[in-house]
């Protein structure tokens, strides 16, 4: 059975930090997708990763695809309250049918 | 930017009832699909759909779920006799073959 892990699983940090969320799976895949879900709210779409090594960058979050290590991150910089929110991997096993798996999710909290 | 939309928001039913929800996907796409996520717990596929059948569909997606697409617009999921357990967000998802849209979500409610 296919799992996806993401660690930690809460993170409480201060406004200016930096850190670093960890999504590791277990069967290859070279499709990753990193979701963002405020309480209550649905899933927005923040990056897609295709490849192995792709790096993808938006404002103070940035996302990298290892296929090899089975491993993605997400890279927050300089963290902000506004960023405060659930962050979920998700991956699709079988290329192209898009029956995600997620990951149990990261609950973040910027403390100001 | 096109939304996938779910209504209703919010449903409340008591056990053994049928619920139907809702979802109107993006239109140009093709694939649709309905997630749930229990509280607090990471989110779970549950079924498929392209060219008005099923593709597949996880364990979840028992004998009491169905999906229909009754017109060009409208994807819904019936639950025929809800228990306890379906007590969940359920999200519905559409793809433009680069990732997949959620809307904003029924939550479920079963007394």
């Amino acid at each position: 059975e296919l799992k996806v892990e993401q660690n930690p699983l809460f993170l409480s940090m201060q406004e200016g930090k930096n850190y670093t969320i960890y999504c590791n799976y277990s069967t290859t895949s070279d499709r990753l997708y990193w979701y963002r879900q405020d309480p209550g709210k649905s899933l927005e779409s923040l990056f897609v990763l295709l490849s192995n090594g792709a790096v993808k960058q938006e404002g103070r979050l940035m996302a990298s695809l290892d296929t090899k290590a089975r491993l993605s991150t997400l890279h927050i910089t300089a963290a902000v309250h506004d960023l405060s929110a659930t962050y979920f991997c998700a991956v699709d096993p079988t290329s192209g049918t898009y029956k995600y798996i997620f990951g149990t999710g990261t609950r973040l909290k910027v403390l100001a | 930017e096109p939304e996938v939309t779910q209504t209703p928001s919010h449903q409340v039913t008591q056990m053994g009832q049928e619920v139907i929800l809702r979802c109107v996907p993006i239109s140009n796409h093709l694939y649709f699909y309905w997630y749930r996520q229990i509280l607090g717990q990471k989110v779970e596929f549950l079924v498929s759909f392209y060219n008005n059948e099923i593709s597949e569909k996880s364990e979840i997606f028992d004998d009491q779920f169905s999906v229909e697409r009754p017109d060009g617009s409208n994807f819904t999921l019936k639950i025929r006799s809800t228990k306890l357990e379906d007590s969940a967000m359920y999200f519905c998802a559409s793809h433009n073959f680069e990732k997949l849209f959620f809307g904003s979500g029924t939550q479920l409610s079963v007394l």
